[in-house]
């Protein structure tokens, strides 16, 4: 099931450049996440954003910039970023029904390189 | 303090046994959920199983099966008559209060099944 995608699926930039991730959920959730895997580390929770409402923000630097439009995309807008975010970003939806939330589906994925 | 323990690296298993992940936690909210992810190496996160802590059966989903033991704290995941599509990396991964949308994941297992 590809309730979740992710675009592009893999991305090289240099340092001063300025690019974004995609992501989108067919899922009907109304929840959506960003988190980080470098490598060696455990995945890492970046953003929350919940009706378009972003719900936490997990101490991640300025460079990295969300914007969440509507229920079902979400983005990531990065600028100036450094080698060592170089890492895979995860997309993920749930439906979160007040009192509890649901499990959190994930997308494939953007592997992100920066020279 | 590490909330979630994963203290197998790696697995080696021949095909069609049975192999169990173990996945340690640290809480003291009574109300929590454990899941299990598997992760391919194209990257995306695939669920598979979830326990709530005031389940009173262990979950099963298919080949995979959840060894829950509060007491212990232990959340291993089962999976039956293993196949080689199940190579992979496995994560276990914990969500502190019902309505909590943060999930916690350990270290992940990486599992290789050999013909």
């Amino acid at each position: 099931e590809t309730g979740v995608t992710q675009t592009p699926r893999h991305l090289v930039m240099g340092m001063t450049n300025k690019k974004s991730l995609k992501c989108e959920q067919h899922l009907g959730h109304n929840a959506m996440y960003w988190y980080k895997q470098s490598a060696k580390k455990p995945l890492e929770l970046m953003f929350v954003y919940n009706f378009k409402e972003q719900t936490e923000n997990n101490s991640v630097p300025s460079r990295f910039s969300p914007e969440c439009p509507n229920s079902s995309h979400l983005f990531l807008h990065l600028h100036t970023l450094q080698p060592e975010d170089s890492a895979l970003y995860l997309c993920a939806s749930s439906q979160d029904r007040g009192p509890y939330t649901d499990t959190q589906y994930f997308g494939p994925g953007t592997r992100l390189t920066v020279l | 303090a590490q909330k979630i323990t994963q203290t197998q690296p790696g697995m080696f298993v021949q095909e069609k046994e049975a192999v169990t992940l173990d996945c340690t936690y640290d809480t003291s909210d009574p109300s929590y959920g454990l899941f299990w992810y598997k992760q391919p190496s194209s990257g995306e996160m695939i669920f598979l199983i979830y326990q709530g802590s005031y389940d009173q059966q262990n979950a099963t989903e298919g080949r995979y099966s959840l060894n829950f033991q509060k007491a212990r704290k232990s959340a291993n995941l089962v999976i039956s008559a293993s196949q080689l599509g199940d190579s992979a990396m496995y994560f276990c991964a914990m969500r502190e209060g019902a309505g909590a949308q943060k999930l916690v994941f350990g270290q992940g297992t990486r599992l290789t099944i050999n013909p």
